[in-house]
């Protein structure tokens, strides 16, 4: 049973280009939440979403990132006009249930680190 | 603000003693409190949860405490292996958000 993927792994962008990170939530999980982590910081909640629905972007930034979780296919976090400041890395993770509060918490992917130059 | 605090440093112990990593947390009342564990170039993988009503979960060689009165939560791995260093994170949640807050973390180093 293949946990949460991530693809790219590693991105290099220039400023002002687009960045798109693909994630694979775990099989029978339909709840996906996106993080950010900067150097020596704690994750960050970006986004939480369920198949077609975004439930709770209030840790987004408004301008230039948006997420998606389509029926079919991986969810989707996009960064239009990339800028240095949004190098970091990106980890999805997904849960069975609606928070991941259950015995088995939300289980992360490796993580995608982008390189904005 | 709502903040969350652990050792920012670094904590070494030797081979089989037992490793003591805290979690403090001010202006939260979270539900339940739960700890991750994070190697390099890796995400987090869930390790336990305690609610906000249980004073202490134990899960093989890991034990956690929650004290809502300390605001406090200890997490101690017992007969500790160099297979034991990583980050650990501590991550709350409260019943009406679908959010995590999660710690900067701790790293641990057991030496040999």
């Amino acid at each position: 049973n293949a946990g949460v993927m991530q693809n790219p792994r590693h991105l290099v962008r220039r400023r002002g280009q687009e960045a798109r990170l693909r994630c694979s939530p775990m099989k029978g999980h339909s709840h996906v939440y996106w993080y950010r982590q900067l150097p020596e910081e704690g994750l960050k909640f970006m986004v939480y979403l369920q198949k077609e629905n975004i439930i709770d972007e209030s840790g987004m930034p408004k301008e230039r990132f948006s997420a998606e979780f389509p029926k079919e296919g991986p969810s989707i976090l996009r960064i239009q006009q990339v800028v240095r400041g949004d190098s970091a890395a990106y980890f999805c993770a997904s849960s069975r249930d609606s928070r991941g509060e259950g015995q088995l918490g939300q289980y992360f992917g490796p993580g995608t680190r982008l390189t904005v130059t | 603000s709502q903040k969350i605090e652990q050792n920012s440093e670094a904590l070494n112990i030797q081979e089989g003693k037992t490793a003591t990593l805290t979690c403090n947390y001010t202006n939260y009342s979270p539900a339940y409190l739960q700890w991750y564990r994070q190697d390099p170039g890796r995400g987090p993988v869930f390790l336990l949860l305690i609610r906000e009503n249980e004073k202490e979960k134990r899960k093989e060689r890991l034990k956690v405490t929650f004290d809502t009165t300390l605001k406090q939560s200890l997490f101690h791995i017992t007969a500790s292996q160099p297979a034991d260093s990583a980050t650990y994170l501590c991550a709350l949640g409260t019943s009406g958000t679908y959010k995590y807050i999660f710690g900067t973390g701790t790293r641990l180093k057991v030496l040999a």
